[in-house]
């Protein structure tokens, strides 16, 4: 089966750090999402692209959050300065429609400390 | 804003058990209606959807129907098995696929044999 491949697993860094993430989206799909997953919020939406044009980042925080997809097989979301209440994990989705149904990723797991 | 709401847990249910996940939604207009479901340690995967009123969506032994009079989508199974262990995301989209999902914050569900 065809996957969203999201690097790194896992992150540990220090608050004021620089971190960024990268997703592989399934190829051919032409639409990509970045999700935040917290115990308190559960999943929210962060940002998203439709054939590599970003559609809506409404739910970033813009002075610290960036996503942005260099082409077609890459989507990154960075964060600098990283903060402890940053720590979360971050999932990305790519898929062709609403109803097809997106794929999600593993993950990435962020802690910073 | 729309917005989900769906019962915590976590659910434990011995093996062979009926299951019932109840979801209720906010929405401005007619939403279409999802079910994910997340295994431990992967990514959100769709299980089931419905895009208009008494709908029914079905898969894996698992269904909802949506109830436009209560605003709901319960998540229902005959006979849950151990590995239906996982947690359940309900979830919604209000503009055709132009924006991205509204999730519940899931039910941890727990199958026990």
């Amino acid at each position: 089966d065809a996957r969203v491949t999201q690097t790194p697993r896992h992150k540990v860094t220090e608050m004021g750090q620089e971190v960024t993430m990268r997703c592989q989206p399934i190829l051919g799909h032409n639409t990509v999402f970045w999700y935040r997953q917290t115990m308190m919020q559960g999943l929210e939406l962060l940002a998203y692209f439709r054939n590599r044009a970003p559609l809506d980042d409404s739910g970033m925080p813009k002075d610290r959050f960036s996503a942005e997809m260099p082409d077609a097989t890459l989507a990154t979301l960075k964060i600098q300065p990283s903060e402890p209440r940053d720590s979360a994990v971050y999932f990305c989705a790519s898929g062709l429609s609403l109803l097809s149904g997106y794929t999600f990723g593993s993950g990435t797991r962020l802690t910073v400390v | 804003g729309d917005s989900v709401t769906q019962m915590e847990g976590p659910v434990t249910l011995s093996e062979e058990a009926f299951l019932t996940i109840n979801c209720t939604y906010t929405a401005t207009g007619y939403p279409s209606l999802f079910w994910y479901v997340q295994y431990p340690g992967e990514g959100l995967q769709l299980l089931l959807k419905a895009t208009k009123a008494d709908d029914k969506g079905s898969n894996k032994g698992f269904e909802a129907t949506y109830r436009k009079e209560t605003t709901s989508f319960h998540l229902e199974k005959g006979s849950v098995q151990v590995s239906d262990s996982a947690v359940y995301f309900c979830a919604l989209s209000d503009k055709g696929g132009a924006d991205g999902l509204t999730f519940g914050k899931g039910t941890h569900l727990i199958i026990q044999p």
